[in-house]
């Protein structure tokens, strides 16, 4: 199956930091999203983006589908920010979402 | 109701005994979702509906997993004669339809004893 790598694993930043959080996958996907786990478990979904970029506020992603990676950008963090970012994508062959192992994030105050 | 609905929201039980978690997607959402997140780990896909079918049930770890859905709305997951690898938060998520953005639940945090 697809294997799908994040990294950093952990990333502390003080708050008003900027940082870029990079997802790789080993195959050719429908579609790869980005979800935030807050600290209450709770897993949101910030972006759905097999290609191209996007923004939403202080949050931008951008996925460059021929050569299997992404980027999520988190620009002036703020400690609500904290939590583990996964990044998950949809094999051409699949229905299923496979996911990474995350990475880490917490800022401080 | 405006997310997706899970519950019980915890559940305690003992090795050994069968139960039942539940689903309630998004209102209109085609596509239903079931995933398995252990303690510090990454989301395990477990399966997958369009309507009332599972086109994709091959994340289920054994036999002793089952879903259904029903009315194309409401799935409940079933897992018989618990055993103490099943502890986990069980995650179902909701997407209108296949390719398009998923959106989770708050899961239901299972704890075998």
């Amino acid at each position: 199956g697809i294997q799908v790598e994040q990294s950093p694993p952990d990333l502390i930043l003080q708050e008003g930091a900027n940082s870029t959080l990079r997802c790789n996958f080993s195959d050719s996907v429908n579609n790869l999203q980005w979800f935030h786990q807050n600290p209450w478990g709770q897993l949101i979904n910030l972006f759905y983006i097999p290609s191209g970029t996007k923004q939403n506020g202080r949050l931008s992603a951008t996925t460059v589908a021929t050569e299997r990676y992404s980027l999520l950008y988190i620009s002036s963090s703020q400690t609500t920010d904290s939590g583990v970012y996964f990044c998950a994508v949809e094999e051409t062959s699949g229905s299923r979402l496979t996911f990474g192992e995350g990475t880490q994030l917490t800022v401080n105050p | 109701g405006a997310g997706v609905s899970q519950s019980p929201s915890n559940k305690v039980t003992e090795k050994g005994k069968d139960v039942e978690l539940r689903c309630d997607p998004i209102s209109g959402h085609t596509a239903l979702y079931w995933y398995r997140q252990s303690l510090g780990q990454g989301l395990e896909f477990l399966i997958y509906f369009q309507g009332n079918s599972a086109p994709d049930k091959s994340g289920l770890p054994s036999d002793r997993f089952s879903a259904e859905r029903t009315g194309g709305s409401v799935s409940t997951l079933t897992i018989q004669r618990t055993q103490q690898e099943d502890s986990a938060v069980y995650l179902c998520a909701s997407s209108l339809v296949r390719t398009q953005p998923q959106h989770f639940g708050d899961g239901t945090r299972l704890s075998i004893l």
